[in-house]
Formats: C-alpha cells, structure tokens, sequence
C-alpha cells in the first residue's frame, strides 16, 4: 500500500498568515492526489484533486502543488473558517489511502 | 444541490452484521461512482469501498475484503455497506461519497457505527 505522511501534524497561524501542509508518498504517485478540509464536527470537503485543480466554490487563497512523491497545499492569507483538519489522500493505486491529518488552528 | 443521507448506523456486537444505506438526491445517481469512507473517533480516514456506476465493480481494502460489501440500486438513487462479522475496529462514523477517477467530491454527514460488547 502507498504510505501517505503528511507534516506537521498541528501548527497555528495568525491571521492573514500563510500557511503550507506536506504530504510525502512512499513512491510516486503522478499528481493523483487530492486535499480534503473537515471542520470540527462536520464531514470532509474537497478542496484540491489532481494536485492543483481548485474544486468549484473553493476560496482562491487554497492552491495546491506537488510532483512525484511531494505534495503541499498553501493558503494564502489564513482566515478564521481556515481552522480545521486537513487531509490529502492519493488515487494513484488501489487502495486509495490518506495522510494522517494536519490541524490547523487560528493563533 | 447533492444531498447524500446515511442510515443504519448504531450499537452492534462483535461478530455480528449490519446494513449502511446511503440515499442520493440532487445528482443522477446512476452516472457516478459511489464510495463509503470510515473515520474512526478522533482518528484519520479510511477509504472501505468503492462501487462501479452500473454496480459490476467492486473495490476493497484488505482490511474489510470477504466481510463488508458495497451494493447499490440505481432505481431507488441509493448506495449500501453490509457489514458481516464485525470487529472493534470496525468503530467509526462511515460516510458515504461520490467519487470520480481521483476524489470523493461529495460526503454524507456520516453515521456511527460501534462494534461494542
């Protein structure tokens, strides 16, 4: 199975601040990797799929980029709904697998 | 609006079974492939299975492969997880979600499911 690690586990940011999650694949996965949001309580939402395509009604200030093994998602100017788990999963073998989950927190 | 409701969750034994129904609306369900994810308490997420647009393919993790299966009827827009012999480790909220060739694009609120004696 495709081992996904992402980094760090939990930061906080201020306000305005940006910020950037890791996600490394245990090998290369061809930009088949998608990044997920869940706010407390509520299910997960796409944000991010084929690495750096904006899913529809996403914030500009997500972006996503990456190649072969690493993968980041930035947001540019961290806003006080940003404060949540994020998660990146990769397609590019069964079994779909995803990272382990950042927590992001507002500073 | 795509609205994905999950039914059936709650309390089980070990060992025994349970059925996850998942009812589709705002989509045409028939053109998409559907998925169910788990989440275990304060954990990440799992992918569990995934169904073909007609229902003649199926993927598993090995983790559930010969114990869970993922049906659905595209007549009534709705996705199911029977889950057979179940363990401790099967406890978590299971959403169900479209899923294209890369992503699940939309998620259920999810039910919980508690493999407890």
């Amino acid at each position: 199975d495709i081992q996904m690690t992402q980094s760090p586990a939990s930061l906080s940011a201020s306000l305005g601040e940006t910020v950037s999650i890791e996600c490394l694949a245990s090998e290369g996965i061809s930009n088949d990797l998608a990044w997920y949001q869940q706010k407390s309580g509520k299910s997960p939402q796409l944000l991010i799929y084929a690495a750096s395509r904006l899913q529809d009604g996403v914030p500009s200030r997500f972006s996503g980029s990456g190649s072969g093994t690493r993968y980041s998602l930035k947001i540019s100017g961290m806003q006080p709904e940003d404060e949540a788990d994020y998660f990146c999963q990769q397609s590019y073998k069964y079994p779909w697998t995803f990272g382990g989950g950042t927590k992001l927190e507002l500073k | 609006e795509v609205q994905l409701v999950e039914s059936g969750g709650g309390l089980v034994q070990p060992g025994r079974s349970l059925k996850l129904s998942c009812a589709a609306s705002g989509f045409t369900f028939s053109n998409y492939y559907m998925a169910w994810v788990r989440q275990a308490p304060k954990k990440g997420l799992e992918w569990v299975a995934t169904i073909s647009t007609s229902g003649s393919r199926t993927y598993y993790p090995d983790s559930v492969k010969g114990r869970f299966t993922i049906s659905r009827d595209n007549a009534k827009s709705s996705l199911y997880l029977q889950m057979n012999s179940l363990k401790s480790e099967d406890t978590a909220t299971y959403y169900c979600a479209t899923t294209t060739r890369d992503s699940f694009a939309y998620w259920g609120q999810g039910t919980l499911v508690t493999v407890s004696s």
